[in-house]
């Protein structure tokens, strides 16, 4: 199936850093891809929808300045937490969609492994 | 807005069935996954339903009843490995997803 690598797994920032978070689809192109932040014991929270070549729409509530994403081709996405403050401490994880979903496989929506971030 | 419901846990012996139910109410619909996840990684795939009507895949059945806005995962011959949060996630282009359920298998 396909393939998302997402980098780094675990990083550990100073606050008022910035630290960017990688995501590439391996063996597929991804117009759209998506950005989670999951805090422990919660579910996955959307926070912006990346679009290959045009500006992130993001969910009410998340902040584009402080969470700056870029999708400059059809395989990587990024994400940067600006500023960086120990509440930004989370496990983010990023998806991307290869294919309009279809009856026969469903899955067409694959998850980066995830990245957890600290900020001390 | 988006709003989907499941329960917080359950718990279920090794060997038994346990069914997870999830219901929604969302501006749009374009099928619902089910993903299995473990502390500290990211989900994994389980089913998809975009169709009413049942889906087997070995151990593991979802149902969808898209008049109702409802569906289950019903896990079979519980495993201790199956001990995970299970999420039910409404696609409409993007994945709105629930808060999870914790599955505990006891032996």
């Amino acid at each position: 199936g396909a393939v998302v690598s997402q980098h780094p797994s675990r990083v550990i920032c100073k606050s008022g850093t910035s630290v960017k978070i990688e995501c590439r689809s391996l063996d597929f192109q991804a117009t759209t891809m998506f950005w989670y932040r999951q805090f422990p014991k919660q579910s996955l929270m959307l926070m912006a929808t990346s679009n290959e070549g045009s500006k992130a729409t993001y969910e009410q509530g998340v902040e584009k300045d402080k969470f700056l994403i870029n999708h400059a081709s059809l395989t990587l996405s990024t994400l940067t937490v600006t500023s960086a403050h120990p509440e930004d401490s989370s496990f983010y994880i990023c998806s991307a969609r290869d294919a309009p979903p279809d009856r026969a496989s469903g899955n067409t929506i694959y998850f980066g492994e995830g990245s957890w971030l600290t900020v001390v | 807005g988006q709003n989907i419901d499941q329960p917080t846990e359950m718990t279920a012996t090794e060997g038994a069935i346990v069914q997870i139910n999830c219901t929604y109410q969302t501006s749009g619909f374009n099928g619902l996954f089910w993903y299995q996840q473990h502390a500290g990684e990211a989900p994994t795939f389980l089913s998809y339903n975009v169709l009413d009507g049942l889906e087997e895949k070995g151990r593991f059945s979802s149902f969808l009843s898209r008049s109702k806005g409802y569906s289950y995962l019903l896990l079979k011959e519980l495993q201790m490995k199956d001990s995970a949060s299970y999420l039910c996630a409404v696609n409409d282009y993007k994945l709105s997803f629930g808060a999870g359920t914790t599955v505990t298998v006891r032996a």
